[in-house]
C-alpha cells in the first residue's frame, strides 16, 4: 500500500510569516493534488502538479513537485488569517481514479 | 456553475435507524466517490463508482452501501448507524484528463448519531 507522509500535522503561526508543508512518499505518482478545506466544508482543489520538477504559483502559494515525482511541497508567503484551514495533498498512483491522501496539515494563522 | 451537490448538509439520525445521504453532480464526470472524514483527519475512501462499476474498499464495513442510479446521482446508505459513524461524509467526482484524475468535492453532509 502506498503512503503519503505529510508534515507538519499542525502549524500555528502569526500573520505575515512564511511556511512550508511537505508531502513525501517512497512511491512515484503520476500527479499530485493539493486541497484546502475550511471547517464544515468540502476540500477545494488548489492545484495539480504533473511533471517532475514542476513549480506552480497561485498568488502567495507556491507548489513544487519533486524531480522523481515522489514528493511535493506547498510554500505560503506572508500568511494571512484567510489561509487558515486543513491542507491535504493527494497522489494519483494510476489506480483508476483513486487518490492516496496525506494525513493533512491543520494550519492556523493568527492576526 | 457546474458543481457537486450534497443533501442534506446536516443529518441527525438515531442509533440503528437507517439513513441515506445524497449526492448529485452537474460536471458529467464518470467517476463518483464517497468518503468518510472525522475531525481534522484526511478523508477515508469508502467506495467509488467508475462508470457503473462499483469498487468497495476492503475495510469499508458492510453497514455502508451505495447506489448510483445514473451518471448524475449517487447515494450512501448506512443501514444501522452506530455512534462511531458520526462524521462528515464527502462526495467527490472526477474524470480522466490526460491520464490524471482531479477530484471535485461537494460541501459534505455532517452526520450526527444520537
Amino acid at each position: 500500500t502506498q503512503l503519503l507522509e505529510q508534515s507538519p500535522q499542525f502549524l500555528s503561526i502569526q500573520e505575515g510569516e512564511n511556511l512550508t508543508v511537505y508531502c513525501n512518499s517512497s512511491s512515484v505518482f503520476s500527479s499530485l493534488q493539493w486541497y484546502r478545506q475550511e471547517p464544515g466544508e468540502g476540500p477545494v482543489l488548489l492545484v495539480t502538479v504533473v511533471t517532475g520538477g514542476e513549480v506552480k504559483k497561485l498568488k502567495r502559494l507556491t507548489f513544487q513537485f519533486g524531480d522523481a515525482r515522489k514528493d511535493s511541497s506547498l510554500h505560503i508567503t506572508a500568511a494571512q488569517p484567510g489561509d487558515t484551514g486543513l491542507y491535504l495533498c493527494a497522489g494519483d498512483d494510476n489506480q483508476g481514479g483513486k487518490l492516496i491522501f496525506g494525513q493533512g496539515t491543520e494550519l492556523s494563522v493568527k492576526p | 456553475d457546474a458543481m457537486v451537490i450534497q443533501n442534506p448538509r446536516y443529518q441527525v439520525t438515531q442509533f440503528g435507524k437507517p439513513v441515506t445521504l445524497s449526492c448529485s453532480q452537474t460536471l458529467n464526470h464518470n467517476v463518483m466517490y464517497w468518503y468518510q472524514q472525522k475531525s481534522s483527519q484526511a478523508p477515508k475512501l469508502l467506495f467509488h463508482y467508475y462508470d457503473k462499476d462499483f469498487n468497495n474498499e476492503a475495510d469499508t464495513p458492510d453497514n455502508f452501501q451505495s447506489r448510483r442510479p445514473n451518471t448524475s446521482f449517487c447515494f450512501l446508505d448506512i443501514r444501522s448507524p452506530g455512534l462511531g459513524d458520526a462524521a462528515m461524509y464527502l462526495c467527490a467526482t472526477s474524470r480522466e484528463l490526460a491520464g490524471n484524475y482531479e477530484q471535485y468535492f461537494g460541501p459534505g453532509t455532517r452526520l450526527t448519531v444520537t
